[in-house]
């Protein structure tokens, strides 16, 4: 079946450190993936995408590129701000799940001044 | 367009109670997706429209839990007989379905039902 898993957190950085959250899934086929943000007390916004293989999602400083051959996608930035805390859910959907989301656990990411 | 809007954003009831909670998706998406949230939880998803066909609902989804897209447009979800473990952030998400596939999904700023 489908299945996504990420790191667990929570994550926390002083600023300006490199972030890397890692993501890998277990898909048939070829799933699109996916980064979604939570910020505190909000709901959820979609940060990065990619369709196919190779892609890289990118967005506020963030990247994440879908590596077929390792199964990942992990996000990265090189330089974080405290306005980057929040929580962080990798995600995919493909044909097999009737395009419906399967979530990761999230990650939280706490970064500090 | 706005994006996706959901009303109350905020909801506190009694247990015992009935709640309504209404999502109003961006206005060209077909699909439509309910979820539920806990807190330091993800999402959990609990159903989901094309158009007007409720296609799937999961089963770990009460009976107390129904939930309508009476004219393929907005969507309503109720709970009858809330109970405290109903408490939670109700999320409602869009997205445009097609036979090419599936676009991604936009998320509305969510219900908090607090049962008391």
């Amino acid at each position: 079946g489908n299945s996504v898993t990420q790191m667990e957190g929570p994550v926390t950085l002083s600023e300006e450190a490199f972030l890397t959250i890692n993501c890998t899934y277990t898909a048939t086929g070829y799933p699109s993936l996916f980064w979604y943000v939570q910020y505190p007390g909000e709901g959820l916004q979609l940060l990065l995408k990619a369709t196919k293989a190779d892609d890289k999602g990118s967005n506020k400083g963030f990247e994440a590129t879908y590596r077929k051959e390792t199964t990942s996608f992990h996000l990265e930035k090189g330089s974080v701000q405290v306005s980057d805390s929040a929580v962080y859910f990798c995600a995919l959907t493909n044909m097999d799940s009737n395009y419906q989301l399967i979530w990761g656990a999230g990650t939280k990411l706490i970064i500090k001044p | 367009d706005t994006g996706v809007s959901q009303d109350p954003r905020h909801k506190i009831t009694k247990r015992g109670q009935n709640v309504t909670f209404r999502c109003d998706p961006i206005s060209e998406h077909n699909r439509l997706y309910w979820y539920r949230q806990t807190l330091g939880q993800g999402p959990e998803f609990l159903t989901y429209f094309q158009n007007e066909a409720q296609l799937e609902k999961s089963r770990l989804l009460s009976d107390r839990f129904s939930a309508e897209r009476p004219k393929g447009s907005f969507s309503t979800l109720e709970i009858q007989r809330t109970e405290q473990g109903d408490s939670a952030m109700y999320l409602c998400a869009s997205s445009l379905t097609s036979g090419r596939g599936s676009r991604e999904q936009f998320f509305g700023p969510g219900t908090r039902l607090t049962v008391l």
